[in-house]
């Protein structure tokens, strides 16, 4: 069984930039959330992803975007990038509807450093 | 809004006594509570759920208790040890996704030898 994998692991934007991160979710399964972390804070949910449609979405603007492809992998991106962006950003799959399908499943993340 | 509070940022203790972390929480009742631990600079890895029917859950050496009256869980990890360091995440279920989590903003614990 294959975990969470995110890429890239670490990336460097200036402000005004575009990003896009991406995650293979765990094998089967189909929902994929994705959060940031900023430093000494906990994760703050962006949205989630299921079958490929918009699940729900937390308290961040339109220029966080995301996608959810037929195999369940995920990108992020965010447009016009801001200083306060820079966070670590964390992908988690789970399979909801099955026993221990309300586990999210974290993959290790992608550093963001804006300058 | 669904807040969360985990009231120490830091817990230092020593080998072999049992660390105990607290959550509270507002303005929510959810369905269940996790507890996820997580290392320095990496993600987040499951522990925990308790559903909100249930009054404690174990697993080894951990052990969770939730209390919906309180609004509280307490996650206790007994025979602590060294390898036991790291911050401890509490995270409910939100209402914003069908299973998006809100998290505190996490304990640090660290266990001398």
């Amino acid at each position: 069984e294959t975990g969470v994998t995110q890429s890239p692991t670490h990336l460097i934007k200036t402000r005004g930039q575009q990003v896009t991160l991406r995650c293979s979710s765990q094998s089967g399964h189909n929902t994929v959330s994705w959060y940031q972390q900023a430093l000494g804070q906990g994760p703050q949910f962006i949205f989630q992803y299921y079958r490929e449609e918009e699940n729900g979405r937390g308290n961040f603007p339109p220029r966080f975007s995301g996608l959810q492809f037929p195999n369940y992998s995920s990108e992020l991106n965010v447009n016009a990038l801001e200083l306060d962006d820079s966070a670590l950003y964390l992908c988690a799959s789970s399979l909801p509807g099955t026993s221990g399908g309300d586990t999210q499943y974290f993959g290790p993340g992608t550093r963001l450093t804006v300058l | 809004s669904q807040k969360i509070e985990q009231n120490s940022e830091a817990l230092n203790i020593q080998e072999g006594k049992t660390a105990t972390l607290t959550c509270n929480y507002t303005n929510y009742s959810p369905a269940y509570l996790q507890w996820y631990r997580q290392d320095p600079g990496r993600g987040p890895v499951f522990l925990l759920l308790i559903r909100e029917n249930e009054k404690e859950k174990r697993k080894e050496r951990l052990k969770v208790t939730f209390d919906t009256t309180l609004k509280q869980s307490l996650f206790h990890i007994t025979a602590s040890q060294p390898a036991d360091s790291a911050t401890y995440l509490c995270a409910l279920l939100s209402n914003q996704a069908g299973t998006a989590l809100i998290f505190g903003k996490g304990t640090t614990l660290s266990v001398s030898s």
